[in-house]
């Protein structure tokens, strides 16, 4: 199956720092990709989709000056956490749609645990 | 997106088959029915996915009824490596990127035990 690779796998950084996280489609090209977040306990929750060459769109209640995103080519985007506070603390996760495809299925990373301390 | 449920657990003996159900009884006619499963600190994993018809893969077959009102997923010989969170996500068909969208609920956690 297609693969969906993030990194990094897993971070700590300080308050009030930024980081930034890497989304790549390995073996397919993605126009169109997609940032979740889930914290211990719950289920994923979308933050924001990312559009190859244009604005990605948030979810309600997500800031985006907050969570910073850019797709800059069709096999990568970036979601960088500004000013990290301890609440930011989660795990993060990409998903990317293959382009040309009708009804397939998206493609999943493995996840970001990202500690702010 | 229609709205789906699911037991919050279920529990099945390592070897016998895991029958998940969901019920999504608000269902459109051009929805299909996706499942994913999410193993602990990892992202989800595509499983099946199916319109009206029975399907079966790999990994596990599809039931849904008939009025499609519910589904059924089945993992045929469950093993512990089969212990996860499984979603099951009613959405229509890709009708342009931005627009795939999958909404996840709290899902089933399956745990096989030996």
């Amino acid at each position: 199956g297609a693969v969906v690779s993030q990194h990094p796998s897993w971070v700590i950084c300080k308050s009030g720092t930024s980081v930034k996280i890497e989304c790549r489609s390995l073996d397919f090209q993605a126009t169109t990709m997609f940032w979740y977040r889930q914290f211990p306990k719950q289920s994923l929750m979308l933050m924001a989709t990312s559009n190859e060459g244009s604005k990605a769109t948030y979810e309600q209640g997500v800031e985006k000056d907050k969570f910073l995103i850019n797709h800059a080519s069709l096999t990568l985007s970036t979601l960088t956490v500004t000013s990290a506070h301890p609440e930011d603390s989660s795990f993060y996760i990409c998903s990317a749609l293959p382009d040309g495809s009708w009804n397939t299925e998206a493609f999943f990373g493995q996840g970001t645990r990202l500690t702010v301390v | 997106d229609a709205k789906t449920t699911q037991p919050p657990s279920m529990d099945c003996a390592e070897g016998r088959a895991a029958n998940l159900p969901c019920n999504h009884s608000t269902i459109s006619g051009n929805e299909y029915v996706y499942w994913y499963r999410q193993i602990h600190s990892q992202g989800p994993q595509y499983i099946i996915h199916g319109l009206k018809n029975n399907e079966t893969n790999e990994m596990a077959s599809l039931i849904i009824t008939e009025d499609r009102k519910s589904s059924t997923l089945i993992l045929p010989h469950a093993t512990l490596r089969d212990t996860a969170v499984y979603y099951c996500i009613v959405r229509a068909p890709n009708s342009g990127g931005s627009n795939y969208k999958l909404t996840f609920g709290k899902g089933t956690l399956l745990t096989v035990n030996p």
